[in-house]
């Protein structure tokens, strides 16, 4: 059974500096989704991840996958307040055609 | 405009007074999904469509049903609802690419469901 791990849960940073949010799931797929949900509303697509290796940039935000490790990274630099939100990790079941999210990462910039 | 549209976007009901919320997409996705989210556990999957009359369930299933006749929409009954379905659901359609996979979901505002 595919499960998808985030961690940290939650996270406050501050302006300017760097971070790292890890997405660890536990069986073999080559195919996983970033997204990004504001308060009160709906899921935005972030990034499309379908291979070993993939690495994908929008301005301060850097997702990658690394599907031998069963991993992916989603790297923040030099927050600003605007990236606050919760964000959410999701692996395709290999083959399943199930869609399995993490609990998400509640992100919070202070200034 | 392309999107997924959701109705009602709020609702407040008793136990075992059965509802339906509906979804309906204009981007003639094959595949349409219900998610179920709850606070600390992300989005759970309810059940999924790969296309017309293909439904399959999801994590979490119970007390809950769909259908899928037109593949535009695909809705979410409760037959009977509980308390413990209130929650903030989720409705989401992909393109279908074949052997098992998916693309990106694009996703529906959000029904807040309170079952009392």
């Amino acid at each position: 059974e595919l499960k998808v791990e985030q961690n940290p849960l939650f996270l406050s940073m501050q302006e300017g500096k760097n971070y790292t949010i890890y997405c660890n799931y536990s069986t073999t797929s080559d195919r996983l989704y970033w997204y990004r949900q504001d308060p009160g509303k709906s899921l935005e697509s972030l990034f499309v991840l379908l291979s070993n290796g993939a690495v994908k940039q929008e301005g301060r935000l850097m997702a990658s996958l690394d599907t031998k490790a069963r991993l992916s990274t989603l790297h923040i630099t030099a927050a600003v307040h605007d990236l606050s939100a919760t964000y959410f990790c999701a692996v395709e079941e290999e083959y399943g055609n199930k869609l399995v999210f993490g609990a998400g990462t509640i992100l919070r910039v202070k200034s | 405009e392309a999107q997924v549209t959701q109705n009602p976007r709020y609702l407040i009901t008793v136990t075992g007074k059965k509802l339906t919320v509906t979804c309906s997409q204009n981007m003639n996705h094959e595949y349409m999904s219900w998610y179920r989210q709850d606070p600390g556990l992300g989005l759970r999957q309810i059940y999924y469509s790969m296309n017309v009359e293909v439904t399959d369930k999801g994590d979490v299933p119970e007390g809950y049903k769909v259908s899928r006749k037109e593949k535009r929409n695909f809705p979410l009954i409760l037959e009977s609802p509980s308390p413990n379905q209130t929650s903030l659901y989720f409705c989401a359609s992909s393109p279908y690419l074949g052997s098992g996979t998916t693309y990106e979901q694009y996703f529906g505002p959000g029904t807040r469901l309170t079952v009392t």
